[in-house]
Formats: structure tokens, sequence, C-alpha cells
């Protein structure tokens, strides 16, 4: 039973830049997550897809936007990086229902330089 | 205001040296607390969910308890493999569906 998988594992990009991420949620799975996660912290919410929409948005400017595809699989777009964008960025699965436990994948690092 | 605080930052254990680690929250309407574990480079690992206080739940080495203002993740007889960093996380009304996340306790263990 494949988890959470990301991609790419690894991503060096250029101030200005914009950057795409990609998520496949865990089988069975109908809700995903993106938490952005810098060094030494805890993960940050950025914002949660459910049926192709968005269901909740934390504390991050426009420049993040996201999407979610009819097989549940997401992708987190960052736009205009800047330096401090520079974290682990991680994707959570979960079914629809609030309190199912979150299951994460490995992240993306990105690196902006 | 930190909603969600761990505590210690970071502990050194021996082998078979039991301790444990606090995640206290200051929410109201809490909804779950989980447990995750962190190793290097990996995404966080879950471990438990805990819902009203009094609750505990038990995995190997590791047992979970929850008060109305803290939770204890107590760690028997640690090994080697123990050694990660530890998340609590707060699910509550005040947050919709998002989790808050401390910043994480680094536990080592050495032989």
């Amino acid at each position: 039973d494949a988890g959470v998988t990301q991609s790419p594992t690894h991503l060096i990009k250029t101030r200005g830049q914009q950057v795409t991420l990609r998520c496949s949620p865990k089988s069975g799975h109908d809700t995903v997550s993106w938490y952005q996660q810098a060094l030494g912290q805890g993960p940050q919410f950025i914002f949660q897809y459910y049926e192709e929409e968005e269901r909740q948005r934390g504390n991050f400017p426009d420049r993040f936007s996201g999407h979610q595809f009819p097989n549940y699989s997401s992708e987190l777009n960052v736009n205009a990086l800047l330096l401090g964008d520079s974290a682990l960025y991680l994707c959570a699965s979960s079914l629809a229902g609030g309190d199912s436990p979150l299951h994460f994948g490995n992240g993306t690092r990105l690196t902006v330089t | 205001e930190d909603q969600v605080t761990q505590s210690p930052e970071a502990l050194r254990l021996q082998e078979g040296e039991s301790s444990s680690l606090n995640c206290s929250y200051t929410v109201s309407g809490l909804r779950g607390l989980f447990w995750y574990r962190q190793d290097p480079g990996k995404g966080p690992e879950f471990l438990f969910t805990l819902y009203s206080a009094g609750e505990e739940k038990e995995k190997e080495r590791l047992k979970a308890t929850l008060t109305k203002k803290e939770s204890f993740l107590h760690i028997t007889a640690p090994k080697p493999e123990d050694s990660a960093t530890y998340l609590c996380a707060v699910q509550a009304e005040e947050y919709g569906n998002k989790l808050v996340f401390g910043a994480g306790t680094i536990l080592r263990v050495k032989s």
C-alpha cells in the first residue's frame, strides 16, 4: 500500500522564479494538506484541498496557490520565490471527516538562492 | 503567542533511561492532540491521537497521556533507534481542519 508520495525530493531555484511541487495521496484518502517546515521548526499549515476545492488556508501570501485533481493528487505552486521560501514542503493526506490523522510524505526540500 | 509549546527542546538519554516529553497547549475546543515522530530528511510519522483528558495510548516503548492543558509522551527503556524529533500537534475548533504544531523535541538515545 503506497503511502503519500511527493516529487521532486529536492529542488534549487533562484529568487523570482516559480516552482510547482507534486503530491499523490495515500490510497483511499481524499483530502490533501500542504505544510511548510523551516529548519528546526514544526510544520506550518499552508492550505487544504478537498473535492478539488481549497477548503481552508493558513497565513501564507497569494504567491502560494494549489490545485487538486479528480484523482485526489495535488500541486503546490509558489510564484516570485523569496529566499525565505527555502524550507521542506510537506504534503499530507487524510480522509474527510476532520479528525482523521494526517499521513505525511517525505517532503520536497526547496532551496532558493 | 505560541499555542503549542514542547519541552525540552532537546533531550539526551542513555539507553534504558526512561523519561517524558511535554506538550502544553492553550487552545479551546480541543478536537484532538496528535503525536508524530520525524527522522532527519523524512516526513512526520503518525504515532497517536488523543481526544479527551484522561486518555492514554501505548505503542511499544511509548505511552501518550492527555490532560486538559498538556500531553506527555513517556518513553520507557529507550533504545538508540528511538532517536528522532517528536512533534505534537493540536486540532481545535478555533483552527478548523488544520493542525498547529509545536517546534518539537529532539531526542538522542546513546548506547
